[in-house]
């Protein structure tokens, strides 16, 4: 079965780089996905990284992915207070029936500090 | 314009009792789900519909039934509320093409708390 593992806390300084890390298990994965989820909340889609990359860089944003090793980090450079919330890694499995199943990790919380 | 809209977001019941949650979205979308996010925001995969017929079914107790009278609505419908019951709950919607980078677009929650 799927298992999509993170670490559940990270604390940084404003202004520092933040690295989120996340395991899977599915090796079949296609699509690889972070979401930010803020206090009270739905989870929005940060970014994203086809299974055929290993580096994907969005503004502030650089998504790492080591296929090999089923390894994804988000690395959010110039860490903001406004970056403070939760951070989903999720993997894609495409189901025949149509539609697609994310499994979520089990989700970071990053404190920003001043 | 809210593009996945549920109702209510807050939900406050006694043990036993029947309750209902809405969803609506207005993206045209063709897929729509329900997330169980738990006290240690642990989300997991409930129910998914694609036009209307239901392709996931993960192991949900029967208490909870889910309605899709279109494609742009999907209801929770949840039987004899127990604790356990108590959680977060977010309804989310996708284009639902099996072929390309699909995105899920979540509404903002319903807490529901059993007591």
């Amino acid at each position: 079965g799927e298992d999509v593992e993170q670490s559940l806390f990270l604390s940084v300084r404003e202004g520092d780089s933040s690295v989120i890390n996340c395991t899977y298990t599915d090796s079949s994965s296609t699509y690889l996905y972070w979401y930010k989820q803020e206090p009270g909340a739905g989870l929005q889609l940060l970014t994203y990284i086809f299974s055929n990359m290993d580096m994907k860089q969005d503004q502030r944003l650089t998504v790492l992915l080591n296929k090999k090793d089923k390894h994804l980090s988000l690395r959010i450079a110039d860490t903001q207070t406004g970056d403070s919330a939760i951070y989903f890694c999720a993997e894609r499995d495409i189901l025949t029936g149509g539609g697609n199943k994310l499994t979520f990790g089990t989700g970071t919380q990053l404190k920003v500090e001043l | 314009d809210t593009a996945v809209s549920q109702t209510p977001k807050y939900l406050v019941t006694q043990m036993g009792n029947d309750k209902s949650i809405k969803c609506e979205q207005n993206l045209g979308h063709d897929t729509m789900y329900w997330y169980k996010q738990d006290s240690k925001k642990f989300l997991k995969i409930m129910f998914s519909y694609n036009n209307k017929e239901l392709i996931i079914n993960e192991t949900v107790p029967n208490r909870f039934s889910p309605k899709s009278p279109d494609k742009a609505h999907l209801n929770l419908h949840i039987n004899s509320l127990e604790l356990g019951d108590s959680a977060v709950y977010f309804c989310a919607s996708s284009r639902g093409q099996r072929s390309t980078n699909e995105k899920l677009f979540f509404g903002s929650g319903t807490q529901l708390s059993v007591l």
